[in-house]
């Protein structure tokens, strides 16, 4: 599975958009996007995925590059409850082995 | 999400102790996987199974002894236990072992 780099931690404005980058420049043609975050102590929860076209559902949008080598997971309106690690993770889904790095610490403050 | 369960959320056990970890999980997924994750670490798949037969173990030791005896439950027998296994345990479920995972609330444990 492709390597992922995350910037260790960010901070957003209750209220604002979330903008959350994650690079993986030797994504391969079969394999997806997957974010997951995790709230302190929590199991992670599973937030979006994609493979070539933006994706969107309740929790986030999904905004994947032309080229793949890098996509941004936007939070839309940030609460303080979307305090957690985001974890983003490419897997060609075969055995979907999941392989979780380091993540993104999104600090909301108000 | 309260699709995946996992009991008891707590455990304390000494080394000498033999313990189990139990999940069930109630969306009719085919797959159910173990990972550990140890502090400032990042998460680790232990075990992975498919249609209760084992695909995956990524050479845990064997004082971690897996069960899973129908498609909705889990175990994770643990015995003989050193301090360094200490961690959140989680377990997790996908429709089958492509598709995408959801995870319990995890077991936090603690080896004294």
């Amino acid at each position: 599975d492709a390597k992922t780099t995350q910037p260790p931690s960010m901070d957003c404005a209750e209220g604002r958009a979330a903008n959350l980058p994650c690079n993986h420049s030797t994504i391969s043609g079969n394999e997806y996007v997957y974010w997951y975050r995790q709230i302190h102590s929590q199991g992670p929860q599973y937030i979006i995925h994609g493979l070539k076209n933006n994706e969107t559902n309740e929790m986030a949008s999904l905004i994947i590059t032309e080229d793949r080598k890098s996509s941004t997971l936007i939070l839309p309106h940030a609460t303080l409850r979307d305090t957690a690690v985001y974890y983003c993770i490419v897997t060609n889904n075969a055995g979907n082995m999941l392989t979780f790095g380091g993540g993104t610490r999104l600090m909301v403050k108000p | 999400e309260t699709g995946v369960t996992q009991t008891p959320r707590h455990l304390v056990m000494g080394m000498t102790n033999k313990k189990s970890l139990k999940c069930e999980q109630h969306l009719g997924h085919n797959a159910m996987y173990w990972y550990k994750q140890s502090a400032k670490k990042p998460l680790e798949l232990m075990f992975v199974y498919s249609l209760e037969e084992r695909v995956e173990n990524n050479s845990v030791p064997s004082r971690f002894s897996p069960e899973c005896p129908n498609s909705s439950h889990l175990f994770l027998h643990l015995h003989t236990l050193q301090p360094e296994d200490s961690a959140l345990y989680l377990c997790a479920s996908s429709q089958d072992w492509t598709e995408t995972q959801y995870f319990g609330p995890g077991t936090r444990l603690l080896v004294l």
